[in-house]
């Protein structure tokens, strides 16, 4: 069973400028999980999707962000323009519901200069 | 609010030496715990986990059990080996919060030969 892709695994790219980070996630599962980590701190919730809907964005920082799952398979998340204090490592995770069931990817660490 | 707090690192230790990674967590429900793990260039993945008091999540040789009189989950190891060398994460998910997982900061643990 293929895990949970995401790329580009590395980006680096000025301030203002605009960035989007994919995720597939293993097939079947429904739900699909957004975080970040920045600066070596904890890591945060961004968003929840249940199939192509968000169940919940409440960790979405600002309008900046901007994700989608169209269809309910893959997932983009866009940043739009980003800021310095956008740079961070971005992980997607899925599951099928059970509750800690998550199977992460190996995060696209962002890099805003 | 919901929140976990694990001791700070680096956690420094030599080959076959005793491991504690302490954590305690805030929580408005009943949570299930978790520890993550990820090494060097790879993703998150679930060590261990534990859904209700007194349970023992166990794996690896990794165990933690679920203290709710003290609101901890401290993650212990008996003799830990170079290739245990990771950021260890502590975790909670509630299930009426979509599953959503909240983090502590992360404990990077080296092992020396």
């Amino acid at each position: 069973e293929a895990g949970v892709t995401q790329f580009p695994s590395h980006s680096v790219i000025e301030k203002g400028q605009t960035v989007t980070l994919r995720c597939d996630p293993i097939s079947g599962h429904d739900n699909l999980y957004w975080y970040r980590r920045v600066m070596g701190k904890e890591i945060k919730f961004l968003l929840h999707f249940v199939k192509e809907s968000k169940q919940d964005e409440s960790g979405m920082p600002n309008n900046r962000f901007l994700a989608e799952r169209t269809g309910g398979t893959y997932s983009t998340l866009k940043v739009q323009p980003a800021e310095l204090e956008d740079s961070g490592v971005y992980f997607c995770a899925s599951s099928q519901g059970v509750p800690g069931s998550y199977t992460f990817g190996s995060g696209t660490r962002l890099t805003v200069v | 609010g919901n929140s976990v707090t694990q001791m700070e690192g680096p956690v420094t230790l030599s080959e076959e030496a005793f491991l504690t990674i302490n954590c305690t967590y805030t929580a408005t429900g009943y949570p299930s715990l978790f520890w993550y793990v990820q090494y060097p260039g790879e993703g998150l993945q679930l060590l261990l986990k534990a859904t209700k008091a007194d349970d023992k999540g166990s794996n690896k040789g990794f165990e933690a059990t679920y203290r709710k009189e003290t609101t901890s989950f401290h993650l212990e190891k008996g003799s830990v080996q170079v290739s245990d060398s990771a950021v260890y994460f502590c975790a909670l998910s509630l299930n009426n919060a979509g599953n959503m997982l909240t983090f502590g900061g992360g404990t990077r643990l080296m092992v020396k030969p």
